[in-house]
Parts: structure tokens; sequence; C-alpha cells
């Protein structure tokens, strides 16, 4: 049963507009959430973070927004640019996990020029 | 810092083979993460270790899987024998320390197994 879930394979949008990766989750253990971003032949990387005693957290273009109450994650790109197409993948990790992460299975983002 | 180095970047074995993925993390972190990626259960976590010590071996398939970390600067993880559905793409990772998130990703190993 997945615990992170990214019901989106792919979105693509128009450069210059707005990203909305989503992310569900199913344990109300989880308290630290990430995002990281993969390039072809590339290892994932890190890009935003955000604890569960937060609801927002800003780092330059890059937004993610929790929902505590609905077990929800979203990550916003504004502007979007061609060079933020990459895969996303959600994960999240809770109390006594160590470190631990569980991973969404990931959206492919495309931002079209 | 030359960042996780993994190696080889492809491997193209024949079932019934013995595979090898190495793995060398960052200098100064202390926990070492081993991931599989495959289009069906996307990246799972096979096996970690923190201070060379295996924490947490759960998510190894198989007996056919084993992992070693005889040092702090080198890891391995082993398949034998190896099956077509091993394919897939092995990720190392290593992190500061136990606990700490932020996860720094090698390249990665593409395992073929015919």
């Amino acid at each position: 049963d997945q615990q992170v879930k990214q019901n989106s394979p792919s979105l693509s949008v128009q450069e210059g507009r707005i990203s909305i990766l989503n992310c569900d989750y199913t344990n109300s253990m989880f308290d630290y959430f990430l995002w990281y971003k993969k390039y072809p032949a590339e290892g994932p990387t890190f890009l935003i973070s955000i604890s569960s005693i937060k609801d927002k957290n800003e780092d330059g273009r890059f937004t993610v927004f929790l929902n505590k109450s609905a077990k929800h994650l979203s990550l916003h790109i504004v502007p979007s640019q061609p060079g933020d197409s990459a895969v996303y993948f959600c994960a999240a990790s809770g109390l006594g996990s160590q470190g631990n992460l569980i991973f969404g299975k990931g959206t492919k983002l495309s931002v079209k020029p | 810092d030359a960042g996780v180095i993994q190696s080889p970047r492809h491997e193209v074995t024949e079932m019934g083979q013995e595979v090898t993925l190495r793995c060398k993390p960052i200098s100064g972190h202390n926990s070492l993460f081993w991931y599989r990626q495959t289009m069906m259960r996307g990246l799972e976590l096979l096996i970690y270790f923190n201070n060379n010590v295996p924490i947490d071996d759960s998510g190894m398939p198989e007996d056919r899987f084993s992992a070693k970390m005889p040092n702090a600067s080198f890891s391995t993880l082993k398949i034998q024998p190896s099956e077509p559905r091993d394919s897939a793409v092995y990720f190392c990772a290593s992190s500061l320390a136990q606990g700490d998130e932020k996860l720094f990703f090698g390249s990665g190993t593409q395992l073929s197994v015919l």
C-alpha cells in the first residue's frame, strides 16, 4: 500500500505560468516532507522541504504548501522555466523513521517554451 | 566534493550471474542508503547504514540481495544470482547523520539482467 501518492504521472505547463505538483499521504505519523527533482541519467536532488509545524515554505520560485488535515502537500513553481522540466518526487518521513524517506512515484513536469 | 559516486553506470548481465554495485558516499556523511527505482514501484529503500552498521534491511527483496559497508567510504550491493526482474536503476545516497532527511544521491546504476 502506497503511503505517499503522486496521482499525476505527468504535467505539461507553458513557460512563465505556474506549475502545481500534488502529493497525498496516508500516514499521520509523517512530520517532515521533501521534494526532490530528478533529471534523466542523474540521481534525485533535494529541492525544498517543510516540517509539519508549518503550512508553507518558500524558496525563490518554489513554494511548498502543507495541508495536514487533508494529508496533502503541493509544490508551486512560479514562473515555470524550461529548465524546470524534470521528474519531481515527493517524500515523507516520520517519528522514529531515522531518516528513512518514503517516496512517491514521481510526476514528470514538462515546461514548454 | 565530488558527490556520491556509483559504479558502474550501466551493467548488463545474464540471468544467474553475480552483480556487484559500488558506492562511495560523500566524505563526512555518516548514513548511506541503497534505493531501487522501477516503473511499477518507484523509489524503494532497500537498506541503510549508519556509521557503517546496517540499521534497516527490511527493504531487501530476497536473500539473493546483500549489502556491505566495510568502511566509511565504500559500500557494495550484491545480487547473486541475478534475475530479469532485478532490472532497475539502483541509487546510492548519503546524508550527514542519522535522521537527516536531506539525502544526496549518486547518478545510479542502470542494471539490465537478460
